[in-house]
């Protein structure tokens, strides 16, 4: 069965502090890897897809990689602003044209 | 603001009703997605429309059902509701036909079932 396992469920870190959040893959054929951050109470925002295992992109703090079976999502030196829950989703052969998330990260930043 | 609207913001309803959520894409976006998010099931897709026709299909239960007309904008039905149809569902738009497009989420439609 497809799977996406997202983890920590949740991370207190400081300002400042840099740490990675995993989201490991179980399905058979990926054609996309997708990180999203989500605020409270309001929609998805897209950060980033990843077709191909070696694949990185950055957007300012941020990092995805992706390995044939997992991802990452590194935070470099985060601000309060970033606390947000991040989702990881998949979408491969073996699900069809779903699109499979993860439960999510819940990232806390104190300043 | 993604450009993507959802009306209602809220929804109270009893068992066994009927609701319709509405959404508007992006301008431009010809694909139309919708979600459900609920504490113990995370985030699920449930159908998607490109340009009229649907495209794919997610869990989408039977009870549900969703069509976009020809200016684009996308109703989702749920019939016969449930205490466990409570969720939070989102539409999302992007401009092409596949999945792995970027998508863009409205602000969402929280519907409560008593």
């Amino acid at each position: 069965e497809d799977q996406v396992t997202q983890s920590p469920e949740a991370l207190r870190l400081q300002e400042g502090e840099s740490s990675s959040l995993n989201c490991s893959y179980t399905v058979s054929g990926l054609r996309g890897l997708f990180w999203y951050r989500q605020d409270p109470g309001k929609g998805p925002e897209f950060l980033f897809t990843l077709y191909s295992a070696g694949e990185e992109k950055e957007k300012e703090r941020l990092k995805a990689t992706l390995t044939k079976k997992e991802s990452f999502l590194h935070i470099t030196a985060p601000k309060p602003e970033d606390s947000a829950t991040y989702l990881c989703a998949v979408q491969a052969d073996s699900s069809a044209s779903k699109i499979i998330f993860g439960s999510g990260t819940r990232l806390s930043i104190r300043p | 603001d993604s450009g993507v609207t959802q009306t209602p913001k809220h929804l109270i309803t009893a068992t066994g009703q009927r609701v319709t959520l509405r959404c508007s894409p992006r301008s431009g976006d010809l694909s139309v997605y919708w979600y459900q998010q609920s504490l113990d099931q995370g985030l699920q897709f449930l159908i998607q429309y490109y340009n009229g026709e649907e495209r794919a299909k997610g869990n989408i239960l039977e009870r549900f059902s969703a069509q976009q007309f020809p200016d684009l904008h996308s109703e989702l039905n749920l019939s016969s509701l449930e205490l466990g149809d409570s969720a939070l569902y989102f539409c999302a738009s992007s401009l092409g036909t596949s999945v792995t497009d970027e998508q863009f989420f409205g602000p969402g439609t929280r519907l409560t079932v008593l």
